[in-house]
């Protein structure tokens, strides 16, 4: 089963500190992870995918296959940060399955 | 990124009404997908097809039905809406296996 946890619903931070949210993913095959970023009231869009080990608006994710973990993390927090976030699985089924978000809000 | 386009954004209606959510798209893509988005609850899976000729039921498909008129059309209906419809609606597309899905703005559906 394809199963992803998002320990944390709500996370607030201050700008300039450093802010991790966390992703931990069930699965036994390897994965296709992603995280999604919801700014009030708009679409969901991508933010990362972990196999283009990019970084996006200063946000890295790296998978962790030892601890099956994806977190999301940048170094210093913008209160345009302030978002909801979502880690998503994509394994050997053509669903999407979402965790229940974590809503970041980045105080000034 | 107005190419998965949603109509109506917000809709308030009746318990027992039936209800029609469109979606259309302009990128060409073959899969499209129905979620539902709830506060605390995330986003779940009602629908999805991966062509004209195929759909498939998601993680929460009771109460609800599609149609995929075209490659670029898939709608979502309720035949008999009750109050726990109400949510937030995304329709999402993507090319192909494993890649990422591209969202539309969403229908706020109320049910009284």
């Amino acid at each position: 089963a394809q199963r992803v946890t998002q320990p944390e619903k709500l996370l607030s931070v201050f700008k300039g500190a450093p802010v991790e949210l966390k992703c931990n993913y069930s699965y036994s095959g390897s994965p296709e992870l992603f995280w999604y970023v919801q700014y009030s009231r708009q679409r969901l869009q991508l933010l990362l995918r972990h196999i283009s080990r990019e970084s996006i608006k200063g946000f890295t994710a790296d998978l962790n296959k030892g601890e099956t973990s994806f977190h999301l993390k940048k170094p210093f927090a913008q209160e345009e940060d302030s978002a909801m976030y979502y880690c998503a699985l994509q394994g050997g089924s053509e669903k999407l399955v979402f965790g229940k978000g974590t809503k970041l809000t980045v105080n000034p | 990124d107005a190419d998965v386009t949603q109509t109506p954004r917000n809709r308030i209606t009746k318990t027992g009404k039936r209800i029609m959510l469109e979606c259309s798209q302009t990128k060409g893509h073959d899969r499209m997908y129905w979620y539902r988005q709830d506060p605390g609850l995330g986003l779940r899976l009602i629908y999805y097809s991966f062509d004209v000729k195929d759909i498939n039921k998601g993680e929460i498909s009771d109460g609800y039905s599609v149609s995929r008129q075209a490659q670029a059309k898939f709608s979502l209906s309720l035949e008999s809406a009750i109050p726990n419809q109400t949510a937030l609606y995304f329709c999402a597309t993507s090319d192909r296996h494993k890649q990422p899905q591209h969202f539309g703005d969403g229908t706020r559906l109320s049910i009284l």
